[in-house]
């Protein structure tokens, strides 16, 4: 089975600074993995998504993420944060094989932005 | 624009009353998914469904129930709502092309359920 594990349930950056919301997932098989993010009140969004195409993944936003196989991790990050970053992240994998796959999700980092 | 609709944002119920969460999909998409949102255990999936009338438990079905009837609809049933139920509740669909890591998840705003 495969999961998802999110370090860091809160995070705070101040403004200008640099983000890492770390993700580390538990696969046999290279995964399809993803970000999404959920601004308040909102449903969620998806920034990225690694489907072995390459190893560096760039979103909206200006966020990006790197696939590391031998850390197993896909930890997402941006240059320079800004207020309206705030919002919640979740690092997702694909569950399953054959059939019908499904989206498992991390249990979410919120990200602070503090002026 | 793709477009994911949830019928209300929020609702308070009482302990014990049928719930209907309905939500609906303008993109033609064959796969839709019920999630629950808690805070400290992100999205857990209750149902899905990958055609009409066709359903799949998800990862926490018990005390839950759906119903397809059309491609574009997906309703959520809470057969007899309890307090541990107040949760937010998100509607997903996907296209169902079968390369489910290239396919984008689309997700409707989110209902905030409070059962009394």
């Amino acid at each position: 089975a495969q999961s998802v594990t999110q370090l860091g349930s809160h995070v705070s950056v101040s403004e200008g600074a640099l983000v890492l919301l770390r993700c580390n997932y538990s696969s046999s098989v290279p995964p399809y993995l993803f970000w999404y993010v959920q601004y308040p009140n909102q449903g969620l969004q998806l920034l990225l998504k690694y489907t072995s195409a390459a190893t560096l993944v760039k979103g909206i936003n200006g966020f990006e993420a790197e696939f590391k196989k031998s850390e197993t991790s896909f930890h997402l990050t941006k240059p320079s944060a800004h207020m309206s970053d705030a919002a919640e992240y979740f690092c997702a994998v694909i569950k399953g094989s054959g059939g019908y796959q499904k989206v498992t999700f991390g249990t979410g980092t919120k990200l602070q932005v503090i002026p | 624009d793709v477009k994911v609709t949830q019928s209300s944002r929020y609702l308070v119920k009482r302990t014990g009353e049928k719930v209907f969460l309905e939500c609906v999909q303008d993109m033609d998409h064959e796969n839709m998914f019920w999630y629950r949102q808690d805070p400290g255990l992100g999205l857990r999936l209750i149902y899905f469904s990958y055609d009409v009338k066709m359903k799949e438990k998800g990862d926490i079905p018990e005390g839950y129930s759906v119903s397809r009837e059309k491609k574009e609809r997906f309703s959520l049933i809470l057969e007899s709502a309890s307090t541990n139920q107040t949760s937010m509740y998100l509607c997903a669909s996907r296209p169902g092309t079968g390369d489910v890591g290239r396919e984008t998840q689309y997700f409707g705003p989110g209902t905030r359920l409070l059962v009394l």
